[in-house]
């Protein structure tokens, strides 16, 4: 049962442009939300992250949006740039058992077309 | 500030064997976490250990198991291998692991094959 969804496994997108990733939960419990950046032969790197009080959280060119009542979170990158060819995944906070747990999606592969 | 290094970075072993991985986290780093990562499925996590003590688990079975030193670097055992236990397994470690709002560190990953 996949609590934390990427639906999309790849996605192609022209430098310059706008890269929008997706990523859909079913758990309303979740209290925070993280997208991580991992490059091949490298660990993931932390990117983003959004608290379920909020629905926007801006760094630069990467902006999260959370939708509770679709339970859904996008990511958007403006502009991509080649660099930003990457996976990217979405993961979940689960407060319980007095610890959180994260839990992942599959990952989204995004490539800057140059 | 060096980062998260784990060995070895890749390993071959053959079905019913047993492996053990290794995890040293950023110096004053005292919270180790392993996933286990599959082709197709996010990160599925198997344990958190904080100052020598496993303080959190998931749910994979009991061949799974890890420990923590008092330098917090940590190791992971895999016991009976099977063939489902090729994958890649990634070390993060964070401060003191309170909260997701705390940044995990991940180092490169250990690619385990099993044969």
């Amino acid at each position: 049962d996949q609590q934390v969804k990427q639906n999309s496994p790849s996605l192609s997108v022209q430098e310059g442009r706008i890269s929008i990733l997706n990523c859909d939960y079913t758990n309303s419990m979740f209290d925070y939300f993280l997208w991580y950046k991992k490059y091949p032969a490298e660990g993931p790197t932390f990117l983003i992250s959004i608290s379920s009080i909020k629905d926007k959280n801006e760094d630069g060119r990467f902006t999260v949006f959370l939708n509770k009542s679709a339970k859904h979170l996008s990511l958007h990158i403006v502009p991509s740039q080649p660099g930003d060819s990457a996976v990217y995944f979405c993961a979940a906070s689960l407060y319980g058992n007095s610890n959180y747990q994260l839990i992942w999606g599959a990952g989204t592969k995004l490539i800057i077309k140059p | 500030k060096a980062g998260v290094t784990q060995t070895p970075r890749y390993l071959i072993k053959t079905r019913g064997q047993q492996v053990t991985l290794s995890c040293s986290p950023i110096s004053g780093h005292r919270s180790v976490s392993w996933y286990q990562q599959t082709p197709g499925q996010g990160l599925q996590f198997l344990f958190e250990y904080f100052s020598e003590t496993q303080r959190n688990k998931g749910n994979f079975p009991g061949r799974f198991s890890g420990r923590q030193f008092s330098n917090s670097r940590s190791e992971m055992n895999v016991s009976t291998l099977e063939l489902g236990d090729s994958a890649l397994y990634l070390c993060a470690s964070s401060r003191r692991g309170q909260g997701p709002a705390e940044t995990q560190y991940f180092g490169p990953g250990t690619r385990l094959l099993v044969l």
